[in-house]
């Protein structure tokens, strides 16, 4: 089983702020990661598949880049809505493994 | 406009057994490959088990394979998950969600609200 290790788990930001999220892989698995974004209460939402490519109606402070064994996930210009617990997941092996996602809070 | 709709959650006792059903709509539902992913309360998320769009290929974690079967049936527009020999550790919110694949990868573009299963005596 290919394990996904977020990093950090919680991190404190501000409006404005640009925001890395990291994801490893425990083997490599190519470019085949996902990001998804779930605010409380609600379903989670695709943000990025193929590791960079943003899904239809995402803004573009959204981004996604990493091969093999590290992504990242950067939000350029923080917003409020922003706020989130955001996960990777990557489908290059079965299982389907996803991280222990990453909270964004308020500073 | 897709929508995915589960039901059939519910309270049920360690070692029973329970059906989820998750209706689709909006979408031609045989085409596309299709997933349940869970949700322990306040913990992170799991892939559960995937089903293909003609039910060629399924795939299961390790920790339900042997205990759930995902089927669907076309002909309903509906996605299944049969859970047995139910354990305290799959309490959990269970999303159907639709499975998409486009240039050479995979995503869950489409997911449902959710259903939530308890396993308690």
């Amino acid at each position: 089983e290919t394990v996904m290790t977020q990093s950090p788990t919680s991190m404190s930001t501000s409006i404005g702020e640009r925001v890395t999220l990291n994801c490893k892989a425990s083997q490599s698995v190519g470019i085949n990661v996902d990001w998804y974004q779930q605010t409380p209460g609600q379903s989670p939402k695709l943000l990025i598949y193929g590791a960079s490519n943003r899904h239809t109606g995402v803004p573009d402070r959204f981004t996604g880049s990493g091969f093999g064994r590290d992504f990242t996930l950067t939000i350029s210009n923080m917003e409020a809505e922003d706020l989130a617990v955001y996960y990777c997941l990557q489908y290059g092996s079965i299982p389907r493994t996803f991280g222990g996602g990453t909270k964004l809070e308020l500073k | 406009e897709v929508q995915l709709v589960e039901s059939g959650g519910g309270l049920v006792q360690p070692g029973r057994s329970l059906k989820l059903s998750c209706l689709a709509s909006g979408f031609t539902f045989s085409n596309y490959g299709m997933n349940w992913i869970r949700q322990a309360p306040g913990k992170g998320l799991e892939w559960v088990a995937s089903i293909s769009s003609s039910s060629s290929y399924i795939y299961y974690a390790d920790t339900v394979k042997g205990r759930f079967t995902i089927s669907r049936d076309n002909a309903k527009n509906t996605l299944y998950l049969q859970m047995t020999s139910l354990r305290s550790e799959d309490t959990a919110l269970y999303y159907c969600a639709r499975e998409e694949f486009n240039y050479g990868s995979y995503y869950f573009d489409y997911w449902g609200q959710g259903v939530m299963v308890t396993v308690s005596s």
